[in-house]
């Protein structure tokens, strides 16, 4: 069964520093990836996504992921982070005939810290 | 373009009352969701319409129905709601998956659901 991991339910870091969030997925077959970003009382919004093009995928507010198949990973960096980065990270896999289900992985919350 | 609507925004109800929660959107997407959040899980699919006309069961159906209203209306109903109900409640569309793969859902604001 496919799955998404999440490393870390939170992360802190200053504000300036590097951004890394990190997403390993299970799939028997190429898979689909998303990270999305939700705001404090607010719904999702679509980061970035990864489609077989290519293997870095550059997003949304500077962010950035990279395909490994080998690790099966897809970890979200930032090089330098801003305050208004506080939120929540969520990364996806979408599976399934005609790729309908999306299995999300449970969320880290970035923190910023002046 | 008012993208996704959800309504209501909050809602209490007691154990057994049933309610249906309303979502459109004017995207002119085939594809509608119904999610539920719950802390520390992530996002949970509870019903999906792959286009109008049609619905099916996603990961966490028990407890609720779903109804595809027209292309643009999907609505979630509780037919007697559990305390264990008690949670956001997102609903997305998004084009038709194709030969290019899975396309990016878009969300609504959620409802915050409360079951006493």
């Amino acid at each position: 069964a496919q799955s998404v991991t999440q490393l870390g339910s939170h992360v802190s870091v200053s504000e300036g520093a590097l951004v890394l969030l990190r997403c390993n997925y299970s799939s028997s077959v190429p898979p689909y990836l998303f990270w999305y970003v939700q705001y404090p009382n607010q719904g999702l919004q679509l980061l970035l996504k990864y489609t077989s093009a290519a293997t870095l995928v550059k997003g949304i507010n500077g962010f950035e992921a990279e395909f490994k198949k080998s690790e099966t990973s897809f970890h979200l960096t930032k090089p330098s982070a801003h305050m208004s980065d506080a939120a929540e990270y969520f990364c996806a896999v979408s599976v399934g005939a005609g790729g309908f289900k999306t299995i999300f992985g449970a969320g880290t919350r970035l923190f910023v810290k002046a | 373009n008012a993208g996704v609507t959800q309504t209501p925004k909050f809602q209490v109800l007691k154990t057994g009352q049933s309610m249906t929660l309303q979502c459109a959107q004017d995207m002119n997407h085939n594809s509608m969701y119904w999610y539920r959040q719950d802390p520390g899980m992530g996002l949970r699919l509870i019903y999906y319409s792959a286009s109008e006309g049609t619905t099916d069961k996603g990961e966490v159906p028990n407890g609720y129905n779903v109804s595809r209203l027209n292309k643009r209306e999907f609505s979630l109903r509780l037919e007697s709601a559990a305390p264990s109900q008690t949670s956001v409640y997102f609903c997305a569309s998004s084009r038709v998956p194709g030969q290019g793969g899975a396309y990016e859902q878009y969300f609504g604001p959620g409802t915050r659901l409360t079951v006493t």
